[in-house]
């Protein structure tokens, strides 16, 4: 069964600290995508890979970063750097990064700070 | 900036009834257009699409109308049942993909 699995479900934050978010996709997708919701704004896209070992920054890529060293992952870590990091994060992947390719999304991580 | 509006966070149909979700943009570049779904705990789910060289676009209860000169979208789903109670997100593309806030639909039954 195909999809996109996402961990952990809800991750908590310390102040000053890294934390790592999974993404792993089983549909052999090119293209993946991480996106940040907050409560009454639409889905901002951090990063996206349109393959592996190349990525690209979006429009709120500022204190994340990602890596793409297998096709099936693309892990994205939320550094101390970003100020304000609780959020409900999105993963999704397509067939590649065509504009008419719908997006597949995993069921999400919420990050908090304790 | 945000280039989708969706701007009814909410919207609660009777079941058996019309569901009119609404969409709206900004940039012009935008050709092509998605509605995605939202269950509770999951992540959204693809819905329909429509091209800009059309102006309507039908599978089965849901039908979606584009209006090109208003740069206005909306999703139909009649008959609404109360499965389709969810969020429904609006995404336009071309130059990327942006996504609208989302309204929260509710099918009384």
């Amino acid at each position: 069964d195909g999809g996109i699995t996402q961990s952990p479900k809800y991750l908590f934050r310390k102040e000053g600290q890294n934390v790592t978010l999974s993404c792993e996709q089983n549909l052999n997708h090119d293209a993946m995508y991480w996106y940040r919701q907050d409560p009454g704004q639409g889905l901002r896209l951090i990063y996206y890979s349109q393959i592996v070992n190349d990525f690209q920054k979006g429009d709120i890529a500022e204190g994340y970063s990602v890596s793409r060293e297998k096709k099936e992952s693309f892990p994205l870590t939320v550094t101390s750097a970003q100020k304000n990091p609780t959020a409900f994060y999105l993963c999704a992947s397509s067939i590649d990064l065509g504009p008419r390719q719908p997006q597949h999304f995993g069921d999400g991580t919420r990050l908090s700070i304790l | 900036d945000q280039q989708v509006k969706q701007n009814s966070p909410s919207l609660s149909v009777q079941e058996g009834r019309i569901s009119i979700l609404n969409c709206d943009y900004t940039n012009s570049m935008f050709d092509y257009f998605l509605w995605y779904k939202k269950y509770p705990a999951e992540g959204p789910t693809f819905l329909i699409s429509i091209s800009s060289i059309k102006d309507k676009n039908e599978d089965g209860r849901f039908t979606v109308f584009l209006n090109k000169s208003a740069k206005h979208l909306s999703l139909h789903i009649v008959p609404s049942q109360p499965g389709d109670s969810a969020v429904y997100f609006c995404a336009a593309s071309g130059g990327g993909m942006r996504f609208g806030a989302g309204t929260r639909l509710t099918v009384k039954p």
